[in-house]
């Protein structure tokens, strides 16, 4: 119940298109859901974050869509760029909770 | 404004041997996380200070593990006699609390026991 189910695993995408990586979760205690973004070497970097009563939240080229019937929410790259190529996780954590839950990971690469 | 600093970036050791690696949160910030991250995995929650006070350990923190935060400010994570399954990315996050739940990160430290 604690897990966060990440897909894909691995993503191309041409320069100039949109990245879209899915977030599924279980536990409806889960009320606060970041987005990280990862370089080689490097530690986790704030990406985005939303809470379950947005349905959308948009920050410049990224944008979450989240569903909370369907306990799921994705991570949109529009207008990728070669410079987005990482690693995205998608996380959660529960209201006065204490420990990120992450999903396993989307290595992105952006064609140029 | 300084972010998150872990210390040392790199650690090589040789099984059985201990080491420490510590973290300096963001200044201000009350909450203090550490994660380990192995190769193609998310990170895992391993322990969690509040001020000084240790309040959450993981499952995963076995007894040759020992993380502490003695005046609340920087924070140690010590691995007695290391197993090469010990090799990982220990990383810290620190929060503000107060129902901030941000948790912002710092650089990990990679160790590779031999």
């Amino acid at each position: 119940q604690q897990q966060v189910k990440q897909s894909p695993q691995s993503l191309i995408v041409q320069k100039g298109g949109i990245s879209i990586i899915n977030c599924a979760y279980e536990n409806t205690a889960f009320d606060y859901f970041p987005w990280y973004q990862q370089f080689p070497g490097k530690g986790p970097a704030l990406l985005i974050a939303i809470r379950p009563d947005v349905s959308e939240k948009k920050e410049g080229r990224f944008t979450i869509s989240f569903n909370k019937s369907a306990k799921q929410f994705s991570l949109h790259i529009m207008d990728s760029q070669p410079g987005d190529s990482a690693t995205y996780f998608c996380a959660a954590i529960m209201e006065y909770g204490n420990k990120l839950v992450f999903g396993a990971g989307t290595i992105l690469r952006v064609k140029s | 404004d300084t972010g998150v600093s872990q210390d040392p970036r790199h650690k090589i050791t040789k099984r059985g041997q201990n080491v420490t690696f510590r973290c300096d949160p963001i200044s201000e910030h009350n909450r203090l996380y550490w994660y380990r991250q192995t190769l193609g995995q998310g990170p895992e929650f391993l322990t969690y200070f509040q001020n000084e006070a240790q309040l959450e350990k993981s499952r995963l923190l076995s007894d040759r593990f020992s993380a502490e935060r003695p005046k609340g400010s920087f924070s140690t994570l010590e691995i007695q006699r290391t197993e090469q399954g010990d090799s990982a990315m220990y990383l810290c996050a620190s929060s503000r609390g107060g129902g901030e739940e941000t948790q912002y990160f710092g650089p990990g430290t990679r160790l590779l026991v031999l």
